[in-house]
C-alpha cells in the first residue's frame, strides 16, 4: 500500500501560482497518481491523473520525477474559490488500495 | 447530466437506531463505493461494490452493512448507530476497478448526525 505524505496546510495569494507536493516513496511500478479537490461539505472532485514526466488539463498540471517518488500538483493563477482540501492518492488496476486517502492539504487563498 | 446522487443531504438519527443511507447513480458504473468522513479527517473507505461483488474492508465495524439491489443503486446500512458514527457518509462510483487509469466520482455526502 502505497503511503502518501502531503503538507497539512498552506497558504497562498489570488493570482499566484500554487505548487503542493505529494512523497510516495514506496510507489509500486503500475501505479497512477491521481488528485482529488474537496470544499466543506462536498464530495472530493477529480482533479488530474498521471503516472510519470508532466501532465496538463485545463485547471491544473501535475509533474512526476523520474523516479515517481513524489509529485507536484500545480495551480496556476489561483482564486479565492481554490481554497479547498487537495488530496493525493497512489494506487494501480485492479485494487481498492488506490482508495487511501492521505491527510490532505488544506489550500487556503488570501485576497 | 450524469451523476451520483445521495438523499438525504442531512440524517439525524437516535443512539442505537438503525438508519439507512442511499445513493443512486446515472453513469451506469459499475464499481460503487462507501466512505466515512470525520470532522477535517480524509475520506476513509468503507466497502465497495464490484457489480454484486461486495468488498468490505478489513476494519469497517460489523455495525456497517451494503446492499446494492442493482446497478443504479446503492444503501448504507448502520445497524446501531453510536455517537462516534456521525460523519459525512461520501458514495462514488467508478466504472471499473480493473482498469489502470481509475477515477471515482463523488456524490455531495450526506451527514449524518446521531443524538
Amino acid at each position: 500500500l502505497a503511503k502518501t505524505t502531503q503538507p497539512i496546510s498552506m497558504d497562498s495569494y489570488e493570482g499566484q501560482e500554487v505548487n503542493i507536493t505529494c512523497s510516495h516513496n514506496n510507489i509500486a511500478t503500475n501505479d497512477y497518481i491521481t488528485w482529488y479537490q474537496q470544499f466543506p461539505s462536498q464530495g472530493p472532485r477529480f482533479i488530474i491523473q498521471g503516472y510519470k514526466t508532466k501532465v496538463t488539463n485545463e485547471v491544473a498540471s501535475l509533474f512526476i520525477p523520474a523516479d515517481r517518488k513524489s509529485s507536484t500538483l500545480s495551480l496556476p493563477r489561483v482564486s479565492l474559490s481554490d481554497t479547498a482540501v487537495y488530496y493525493c492518492l497512489v494506487g494501480g488496476a485492479g485494487s481498492a488500495r488506490q482508495l487511501t486517502f492521505g491527510s490532505g492539504t488544506q489550500l487556503t487563498v488570501l485576497p | 447530466d450524469a451523476m451520483v446522487i445521495q438523499n438525504p443531504r442531512y440524517q439525524v438519527t437516535q443512539f442505537g437506531k438503525p438508519v439507512t443511507l442511499s445513493c443512486s447513480q446515472t453513469l451506469n458504473h459499475n464499481v460503487m463505493y462507501w466512505y466515512q468522513q470525520k470532522s477535517s479527517q480524509a475520506p476513509k473507505l468503507l466497502f465497495h461494490y464490484y457489480d454484486k461483488d461486495f468488498n468490505n474492508e478489513a476494519d469497517t465495524p460489523d455495525n456497517f452493512q451494503s446492499r446494492r439491489p442493482n446497478t443504479s443503486f446503492c444503501f448504507l446500512d448502520i445497524r446501531s448507530p453510536g455517537l462516534g458514527d456521525a460523519a459525512m457518509y461520501l458514495c462514488a462510483t467508478s466504472r471499473d476497478r480493473m482498469l489502470t487509469q481509475e477515477t471515482q466520482y463523488f456524490g455531495p455526502g450526506t451527514r449524518l448526525l446521531v443524538l
